[in-house]
């Protein structure tokens, strides 16, 4: 595919729930990112991974959430015990860049999770 | 703490008017700086950059502007068009801290013909 996919677009589960997002980068970019976007909010850092490891977690807001890339290019974010305060639009960014790289992120459309 | 702020949350412009739409930061450190615009549904869309060492970076009808001194950036859209309604985030990074992106909360930009 062109651009950056993400499922699935929406999903609602209840509070206390397991819930896992999926994201495919861009074909070749070894930089991805996570993201989450409240209401009224700008996208606000989760994780970034840089291949297969994650070389910046500290936008996890808990041990509830959990991201693996286990083969470099596919990625998902894992959310535990989901609470009604994780609803939110989930984005996923990725950059063909390396470490330390000045490169635009490409946008996934975003998966809408709500807890109810 | 919000480290990147877009104080307008809205800005209607009439068609082929300029639009200038602003940032503020409060981290000396960052040293990158991108626009991006969102429409409704979709993931944003990268629109222009540029780095610590310039203060301007045109690109056809987008212009941004930064002034370190002041922590303040602005873009500029001339002329502006009808299809440029959407929400611009400003975002930011200090490269020497990795690859972390701080967005601003956006501005829906309304283009009215």
């Amino acid at each position: 595919g062109a651009g950056v996919s993400q499922t699935p677009s929406n999903k609602v589960t209840e509070k206390g729930k397991y819930v896992e997002l999926r994201c495919d980068p861009i074909s070749g970019h070894t930089a991805l990112y996570w993201y989450r976007q409240s209401l009224g909010q700008g996208p606000e850092f989760l994780i970034y991974f840089q291949g297969t490891g994650a070389a910046d977690d500290s936008g996890l807001p808990n041990d509830r959430f959990f991201a693996v890339r286990p083969e470099g290019s596919v990625s998902t974010l894992k959310i535990q015990r989901t609470e009604r305060g994780d609803s939110a639009v989930y984005l996923c960014a990725s950059s063909p860049g390396g470490k330390l790289a000045y490169n635009e992120q490409f946008f996934g459309p975003g998966t809408r999770l709500t807890v109810l | 703490d919000q480290q990147v702020k877009q104080n307008s949350p809205s800005l209607s412009v009439q068609e082929g008017r300029i639009s200038i739409l602003n940032c503020d930061y409060t981290n000396s450190m960052f040293d990158y700086f991108l626009w991006y615009k969102k429409y409704p549904a979709e993931g944003p869309t990268f629109l222009i950059s540029i780095s610590s060492i310039k203060d301007k970076n045109e690109d056809g009808r987008f212009t941004v502007f930064l002034n370190k001194s002041a922590k303040h950036l602005s873009l500029h859209i001339v002329p502006s068009q009808p299809g440029d309604s959407a929400v611009y985030f400003c975002a930011a990074s200090a490269r020497n801290t990795g690859n972390q992106f701080y967005f601003g909360t956006g501005t829906s930009l309304t283009v009215i013909p």
